[in-house]
């Protein structure tokens, strides 16, 4: 089972409308949840980090985190073109020697004009 | 700009060479990572520095060779790579990895380095 899954997409969505992706995590441990944007032939940019049961709004950006049922996920409203790349879910995890981050293979948004 | 800065952006070498990658960051942290991107694959986690003690190894070959001198440099130095080592390699750093905050630090990346082996 991996750490982190996600969707690879792509994931089309018209301009204006919300774009919903999803992330699963196997570890129960796990403390910490970050979503990271990656432009292509761009290094991973932190957009949202959550750590309790719930929603997390900034801007845009809507991230919920379900530690029952270990899923975290993330809503783009009013979806803009510049937000098509692709989205890491990261999780901070218990490793032997401490909380590793481990990174899911990204699921890619196209913003359709 | 992060605040973390890796060396070179592109890099193209031999399999019989040797050369370092670089990553030097400015945000006071104490905790420095080594990533591997490979297309269509996740993020694998090389190397993990906390407070310049390497506290993770991820069955890394040991072709590569980490190097962190102090908090805000880190260096991998590679040599007798294969054409499979072609990546983006990527460098982040948090705060330090301790206490109760260790759990949410936020980690944030260079612009990586692209490398080609031939």
């Amino acid at each position: 089972q991996k750490e982190v899954e996600q969707n690879s997409g792509p994931l089309s969505v018209p301009e204006g409308a919300i774009a919903s992706l999803n992330c699963t995590y196997s570890d129960r441990g796990s403390q910490s949840f970050f979503w990271y944007r990656q432009y292509s032939g761009k290094s991973p940019e932190l957009i949202m980090s959550i750590y309790s049961n719930g929603d997390k709004e900034d801007g845009r950006f809507t991230a919920q985190l379900n530690k029952a049922s270990q899923y975290v996920s993330l809503l783009i409203r009013d979806s803009q073109p510049s937000d098509s790349a692709t989205y890491l879910c990261a999780v901070r995890r218990p490793s032997s020697n401490d909380y590793k981050l481990s990174f899911g293979a990204g699921t890619t948004v196209t913003v359709r004009a | 700009e992060t605040g973390v800065t890796q060396t070179p952006r592109h890099l193209v070498m031999g399999m019989t060479n040797k050369k370092s990658l670089k990553c030097e960051q400015h945000l006071g942290h104490n905790a420095m990572y080594w990533y591997k991107q490979s297309a269509k694959k996740p993020l694998e986690l090389m190397f993990v520095y906390n407070f310049k003690e390497q506290t993770e190894n991820n069955s890394v070959p040991s072709r590569f060779s980490p190097e962190c001198p102090n908090s805000s440099h880190l260096f991998l130095h590679l040599h007798t790579l294969q054409p499979e080592d072609s990546a983006l390699y990527l460098c982040a750093s948090s705060q330090g990895l301790q206490g109760a905050r260790r759990t949410r630090t936020e980690a944030f990346f260079g612009q990586g380095t692209r490398l080609t082996v031939v």
